[in-house]
């Protein structure tokens, strides 16, 4: 019973594709959430959803752009990849404060 | 300034030992505070998580918050091997109605057999 899973776990693409991670959470929260972590192990915040509502926007290029066609799912669409996305991206969700990640997808961008 | 500093580490220790695991924070209006344990290749899994200044226990592991002097530190007794991972403190500062949480840069643990 995976709580929040992410497809694909990996994903090798050229510069200047187009491409989509999905996340599906099972635990009923309200909130998901889009992270980015780089080489440097560092955390980022990239976008939030409530209840469908995009409510954290972080200053996140408009190539990302996520949906979130309902409370249990928010995907992750990619356009015009550039080396620089190369990075894990962990989705989460949380009901109260405390995060449930998802287990990344790595994007590798050559 | 970072709003949360956390050494990256690597810290290395030999089993048993008492691991001490720190982040300051300039923003006091953060009001939630967590420690997540990531392992290779892994998502974060949440450890421990607080909102009063004091110390909160759970087996191994005592999560102590300071926030007079925006000090937040996780002890680990007794270290095993598999507590080697990174571990990152989190900060959620409440934004609007909603929760926006601030991770640190996680310290890198090897507990050495």
């Amino acid at each position: 019973d995976t709580a929040v899973s992410q497809t694909p776990k990996y994903l090798v693409t050229q510069m200047g594709n187009d491409k989509s991670i999905k996340c599906e959470q099972n635990l009923g929260h309200d909130t998901m959430y889009w992270y980015k972590q780089d080489s440097k192990k560092f955390l980022k915040i990239m976008f939030s959803y409530n209840n469908k509502e995009l409510i954290i926007n972080e200053t996140v290029p408009n190539r990302f752009s996520p949906k979130s066609p309902d409370k249990a799912h928010l995907n992750l669409h990619i356009n015009s990849l550039e080396l620089g996305d190369s990075a894990v991206y962990f989705c989460a969700s949380s009901q109260g404060g405390t995060q449930y990640f998802g287990p990344g997808t790595r994007l590798l961008v050559l | 300034q970072k709003e949360v500093e956390q050494d990256p580490g690597p810290l290395s220790v030999p089993e048993g030992a008492i691991v001490s695991l720190n982040c300051t924070y300039s923003n006091s209006a953060f009001q939630y505070f967590m420690w997540y344990r990531q392992y290779s290749r892994k998502g974060p899994e949440l450890l421990m998580y607080t909102y009063s200044s004091g110390n909160k226990e759970d087996g191994r592991f005592t999560a102590q918050v300071d926030k007079s002097s925006k000090y937040i530190s996780l002890f680990i007794r007794d270290s095993q091997p598999s507590d080697s991972a990174t571990y990152l403190c989190a900060m959620i500062l409440p934004s609007g109605g909603y929760q926006k949480v601030t991770f640190g840069i996680g310290t890198k643990l090897q507990v050495i057999p």
